[in-house]
């Protein structure tokens, strides 16, 4: 069975620097897609960055990007240039390719933004 | 183009009883799945459905069902409810395709006392 961590309950950063929010899963699989979700304060969690195993460059999306190391199951999001509304729950989650759309998702990263 | 809509967004029910939560899907989007969010365990995967067919269905008791009808909107019922199904239910819609996203609704918001 496919599981996913996230080691860090809260993370904390200052306006304008760069954090760094960690994920790790573990799969037998070698096709598989990664996302980063984001739950702000209104419950509605939206996607931040998609990764497919496949590929072996970092997706990047305006101020977030990713470190996808695959052989170490590691799958880490850096926000740069960090903003208030940045604040929120962060999920990291894991989904077979084929024949479901089931996540499977990590405990979740509170992250605060600090004026 | 209008999001995934869920209602109620708020339900307060008394244990034992049961309650029907909604989802309405994007436009165009065939599958729904459904998540229980609690702050003791995180994001739980409940069912996925795919033109009106549960394909999937997560470790949880008989007393939690759902169903899609044919335009696709979906609904999951509990029934006996318990204090422990206190939590955020959550829907999300998929369009298809292999690398496709899940759009996510802001869910409802269940309280059992």
């Amino acid at each position: 069975a496919q599981t996913v961590t996230q080691s860090q309950p809260e993370m904390s950063v200052q306006e304008a620097e760069t954090v760094t929010l960690s994920c790790t899963y573990d799969t037998s699989e070698s096709d598989y897609y990664l996302f980063w979700y984001k739950q702000p304060p209104s419950r509605q969690m939206i996607l931040v960055i998609r990764q497919e195993a496949y590929k072996q460059q970092n997706a990047t999306e305006n101020r977030f990007s990713v470190n996808f190391q695959k052989a170490a199951k590691s799958f880490s999001l850096k926000i740069s240039d960090s903003q208030l509304g940045d604040a929120a729950m962060y999920f990291c989650a894991y989904r077979r390719p084929q024949g479901t759309y089931k996540y499977i998702f990590g405990t979740g990263t509170r992250l605060k933004v600090l004026a | 183009k209008a999001g995934v809509t869920q209602t109620p967004r708020y339900l307060i029910k008394t244990r034992g009883q049961q309650v029907t939560l909604s989802c309405s899907p994007i436009s165009g989007h065939r599958s729904v799945s459904w998540y229980q969010q609690t702050p003791g365990q995180g994001l739980q995967f409940l069912f996925e459905y795919f033109s009106e067919t549960q394909r999937n269905k997560g470790n949880f008791p008989g007393r939690f069902s759902g169903r899609q009808f044919s335009n696709s909107r979906s609904e999951m019922n509990v029934s006996t409810l318990e204090l422990g199904d206190s939590a955020l239910y959550l829907c999300a819609s998929f369009k298809g395709g292999g690398n496709t996203e899940a759009f996510f609704g802001q869910g409802t918001r269940l309280t059992v006392v």
